[in-house]
Protein backbone atom coordinates (compact mmCIF):
# COMPACT_ATOMS: atom_id res chain seq x y z
CA UNK A 1 0.00 0.00 0.00
CA UNK A 2 0.99 3.70 0.07
CA UNK A 3 1.48 5.99 2.72
CA UNK A 4 2.33 9.86 3.25
CA UNK A 5 2.61 11.86 6.14
CA UNK A 6 2.98 15.85 6.39
CA UNK A 7 2.69 17.99 9.17
CA UNK A 8 -1.08 19.21 9.47
CA UNK A 9 -0.43 22.35 10.03
CA UNK A 10 2.63 25.16 10.01
CA UNK A 11 2.66 28.93 10.47
CA UNK A 12 5.23 31.39 8.90
CA UNK A 13 6.07 35.52 8.74
CA UNK A 14 5.48 37.06 5.63
CA UNK A 15 8.89 37.35 3.71
CA UNK A 16 10.20 34.10 5.54
CA UNK A 17 11.34 30.77 3.86
CA UNK A 18 9.12 27.61 5.15
CA UNK A 19 9.67 24.13 4.56
CA UNK A 20 7.35 21.27 4.42
CA UNK A 21 8.14 18.12 4.55
CA UNK A 22 6.36 15.05 3.16
CA UNK A 23 7.56 11.45 3.98
CA UNK A 24 6.08 8.35 2.23
CA UNK A 25 5.99 4.16 1.92
CA UNK A 26 4.59 2.76 -1.48
CA UNK A 27 5.41 -0.07 -3.86
CA UNK A 28 6.68 1.02 -7.40
CA UNK A 29 7.50 4.62 -6.75
CA UNK A 30 6.85 6.26 -9.87
CA UNK A 31 6.81 10.17 -9.33
CA UNK A 32 5.77 13.00 -6.73
CA UNK A 33 3.54 16.19 -6.89
CA UNK A 34 3.49 19.00 -5.03
CA UNK A 35 -0.10 20.87 -5.20
CA UNK A 36 -1.56 23.83 -3.74
CA UNK A 37 -5.18 24.33 -2.58
CA UNK A 38 -6.70 27.28 -1.71
CA UNK A 39 -9.62 27.41 1.10
CA UNK A 40 -12.69 26.84 -1.66
CA UNK A 41 -10.55 26.05 -4.78
CA UNK A 42 -9.20 23.17 -6.60
CA UNK A 43 -5.87 22.42 -6.06
CA UNK A 44 -3.29 23.62 -8.29
CA UNK A 45 -0.25 21.83 -9.71
CA UNK A 46 3.32 22.99 -8.31
CA UNK A 47 5.78 20.51 -9.10
CA UNK A 48 6.84 17.04 -10.02
CA UNK A 49 9.93 15.28 -8.94
CA UNK A 50 10.97 11.87 -10.08
CA UNK A 51 14.85 11.88 -9.58
CA UNK A 52 16.65 12.47 -6.23
CA UNK A 53 17.45 16.29 -5.93
CA UNK A 54 15.96 19.67 -5.99
CA UNK A 55 13.92 21.63 -8.64
CA UNK A 56 13.16 25.12 -8.50
CA UNK A 57 10.50 26.93 -10.20
CA UNK A 58 10.59 30.75 -8.99
CA UNK A 59 10.04 31.40 -4.97
CA UNK A 60 9.06 27.10 -5.14
CA UNK A 61 11.32 24.83 -4.56
CA UNK A 62 11.00 21.15 -4.40
CA UNK A 63 13.24 18.38 -3.01
CA UNK A 64 13.06 14.50 -3.34
CA UNK A 65 15.28 11.73 -1.88
CA UNK A 66 14.02 8.57 -2.83
CA UNK A 67 16.11 6.26 -1.01
CA UNK A 68 14.41 7.90 2.36
CA UNK A 69 10.99 8.58 1.04
CA UNK A 70 11.24 12.42 1.79
CA UNK A 71 10.41 15.13 0.00
CA UNK A 72 9.64 19.18 1.07
CA UNK A 73 8.58 22.06 -0.54
CA UNK A 74 10.37 25.29 -0.07
CA UNK A 75 8.41 28.60 -0.14
CA UNK A 76 10.59 31.55 -0.68
CA UNK A 77 10.16 35.32 0.46
CA UNK A 78 6.32 34.61 1.61
CA UNK A 79 3.30 35.91 0.78
CA UNK A 80 0.22 36.46 2.42
CA UNK A 81 -1.40 34.90 -0.67
CA UNK A 82 0.87 31.82 0.08
CA UNK A 83 -1.44 31.14 2.81
CA UNK A 84 -2.94 27.69 1.50
CA UNK A 85 -3.17 23.82 2.34
CA UNK A 86 -0.17 22.14 0.58
CA UNK A 87 -0.79 18.79 -1.01
CA UNK A 88 2.04 16.09 -1.26
CA UNK A 89 0.96 13.15 -3.30
CA UNK A 90 3.15 10.05 -4.82
CA UNK A 91 2.61 8.63 -7.73
CA UNK A 92 2.68 4.13 -7.39
CA UNK A 93 1.75 1.06 -8.04
CA UNK A 94 -1.30 -0.66 -6.64
CA UNK A 95 -1.51 -4.52 -5.52
CA UNK A 96 -3.06 -5.37 -8.90
CA UNK A 97 -0.02 -3.50 -11.08
CA UNK A 98 -2.38 -0.61 -11.34
CA UNK A 99 -1.05 3.45 -11.07
CA UNK A 100 -2.77 5.11 -8.28
CA UNK A 101 -2.09 8.41 -7.08
CA UNK A 102 -2.14 9.00 -3.15
CA UNK A 103 -2.94 11.82 -1.48
CA UNK A 104 -1.42 13.08 1.70
CA UNK A 105 -4.04 14.67 4.14
CA UNK A 106 -2.17 18.23 3.76
CA UNK A 107 -0.12 21.26 5.50
CA UNK A 108 -2.14 24.39 6.17
CA UNK A 109 0.10 27.10 6.00
CA UNK A 110 -0.91 30.31 6.97
CA UNK A 111 1.28 33.64 7.12
CA UNK A 112 1.25 36.19 9.38
CA UNK A 113 2.19 39.43 8.85
CA UNK B 1 -8.94 27.15 -23.50
CA UNK B 2 -11.81 26.42 -20.95
CA UNK B 3 -10.91 24.76 -18.00
CA UNK B 4 -12.27 21.60 -16.50
CA UNK B 5 -15.68 21.94 -15.62
CA UNK B 6 -17.86 19.86 -12.99
CA UNK B 7 -21.26 19.68 -12.83
CA UNK B 8 -23.60 20.14 -10.53
CA UNK B 9 -21.44 22.77 -8.39
CA UNK B 10 -23.46 21.85 -4.81
CA UNK B 11 -25.97 18.72 -4.47
CA UNK B 12 -28.37 17.33 -1.24
CA UNK B 13 -29.72 13.76 -1.27
CA UNK B 14 -30.98 11.37 0.92
CA UNK B 15 -29.33 8.30 2.37
CA UNK B 16 -30.25 5.49 0.00
CA UNK B 17 -30.90 7.75 -3.54
CA UNK B 18 -28.24 7.59 -5.72
CA UNK B 19 -25.80 10.45 -7.52
CA UNK B 20 -24.52 11.71 -10.97
CA UNK B 21 -22.11 13.57 -11.29
CA UNK B 22 -20.38 14.98 -14.82
CA UNK B 23 -16.91 16.14 -15.55
CA UNK B 24 -15.73 17.96 -18.56
CA UNK B 25 -11.66 17.46 -19.51
CA UNK B 26 -9.67 20.02 -20.59
CA UNK B 27 -10.07 19.88 -24.75
CA UNK B 28 -7.40 16.94 -25.73
CA UNK B 29 -7.32 15.49 -22.45
CA UNK B 30 -7.95 11.72 -22.27
CA UNK B 31 -7.54 11.25 -18.78
CA UNK B 32 -10.17 11.91 -16.19
CA UNK B 33 -9.75 11.28 -12.46
CA UNK B 34 -11.79 11.27 -10.02
CA UNK B 35 -10.88 12.08 -6.19
CA UNK B 36 -13.35 12.58 -2.86
CA UNK B 37 -11.64 14.82 -0.86
CA UNK B 38 -12.84 14.77 3.18
CA UNK B 39 -11.30 17.45 5.58
CA UNK B 40 -10.19 14.33 7.89
CA UNK B 41 -9.10 11.78 4.96
CA UNK B 42 -7.49 14.32 2.27
CA UNK B 43 -7.45 13.67 -1.10
CA UNK B 44 -8.27 10.51 -2.21
CA UNK B 45 -8.45 8.27 -5.61
CA UNK B 46 -10.97 7.02 -6.74
CA UNK B 47 -10.89 5.85 -10.66
CA UNK B 48 -9.18 6.86 -13.50
CA UNK B 49 -10.63 6.89 -17.67
CA UNK B 50 -8.34 6.81 -20.49
CA UNK B 51 -10.19 6.58 -24.06
CA UNK B 52 -13.26 5.32 -22.44
CA UNK B 53 -12.17 2.46 -20.34
CA UNK B 54 -11.04 2.81 -16.45
CA UNK B 55 -7.62 1.94 -16.19
CA UNK B 56 -6.66 2.69 -12.43
CA UNK B 57 -8.94 2.32 -9.09
CA UNK B 58 -8.54 3.07 -5.93
CA UNK B 59 -9.98 0.91 -2.76
CA UNK B 60 -13.83 2.38 -2.92
CA UNK B 61 -16.32 0.01 -2.84
CA UNK B 62 -18.70 -1.48 -5.77
CA UNK B 63 -21.47 1.45 -4.98
CA UNK B 64 -18.71 3.69 -6.51
CA UNK B 65 -18.77 3.63 -10.38
CA UNK B 66 -17.97 5.97 -13.59
CA UNK B 67 -17.64 5.81 -16.94
CA UNK B 68 -16.07 7.48 -19.62
CA UNK B 69 -17.79 8.88 -22.90
CA UNK B 70 -16.01 9.51 -26.57
CA UNK B 71 -15.52 12.62 -25.85
CA UNK B 72 -13.79 12.28 -22.72
CA UNK B 73 -16.75 13.71 -20.47
CA UNK B 74 -16.36 11.53 -17.57
CA UNK B 75 -19.39 10.90 -14.74
CA UNK B 76 -19.60 9.60 -11.82
CA UNK B 77 -21.98 7.37 -10.10
CA UNK B 78 -22.55 6.83 -6.60
CA UNK B 79 -25.51 4.22 -5.57
CA UNK B 80 -27.00 3.88 -1.94
CA UNK B 81 -26.09 6.75 -0.42
CA UNK B 82 -24.75 7.03 3.03
CA UNK B 83 -24.03 9.63 5.55
CA UNK B 84 -20.32 8.84 4.95
CA UNK B 85 -20.44 9.70 1.15
CA UNK B 86 -20.47 13.73 1.91
CA UNK B 87 -17.61 15.21 0.74
CA UNK B 88 -15.77 17.28 -2.06
CA UNK B 89 -15.41 15.34 -5.05
CA UNK B 90 -12.86 16.51 -7.45
CA UNK B 91 -12.07 15.56 -10.90
CA UNK B 92 -8.72 15.83 -12.44
CA UNK B 93 -7.71 15.96 -16.47
CA UNK B 94 -4.64 14.90 -17.63
CA UNK B 95 -3.53 14.66 -21.02
CA UNK B 96 -2.25 11.07 -21.08
CA UNK B 97 -2.64 9.52 -17.68
CA UNK B 98 -2.25 10.56 -13.85
CA UNK B 99 1.81 10.33 -13.73
CA UNK B 100 1.21 13.93 -15.86
CA UNK B 101 0.01 17.05 -14.37
CA UNK B 102 -2.91 17.24 -13.32
CA UNK B 103 -5.92 19.89 -13.94
CA UNK B 104 -8.69 20.00 -10.98
CA UNK B 105 -12.08 20.81 -11.51
CA UNK B 106 -14.30 23.22 -8.80
CA UNK B 107 -15.44 19.91 -7.57
CA UNK B 108 -19.08 19.04 -6.51
CA UNK B 109 -19.93 19.61 -3.05
CA UNK B 110 -21.90 16.29 -2.17
CA UNK B 111 -24.21 16.61 1.31
CA UNK B 112 -25.87 13.49 2.03
CA UNK B 113 -28.94 13.99 4.82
Amino acid sequence: GQNIDQPTEMTATEGAIVQINCTYQTSGFNGLFWYQQHAGEAPTFLSYNVLDGLEEKGRFSSFLSRSKGYSYLLLKELQMKDSASYLCAVRGTTNFGNEKLTFGTGTRLTIIP
Amino acid sequence: KAGVTQTPRYLIKTRGQQVTLSCSPISGHRSVSWYQQTPGQGLQFLFEYFSETQRNKGNFPGRFSGRQFSNSRSEMNVSTLELGDSALYLCASNPTGINTEAFFGQGTRLTVV
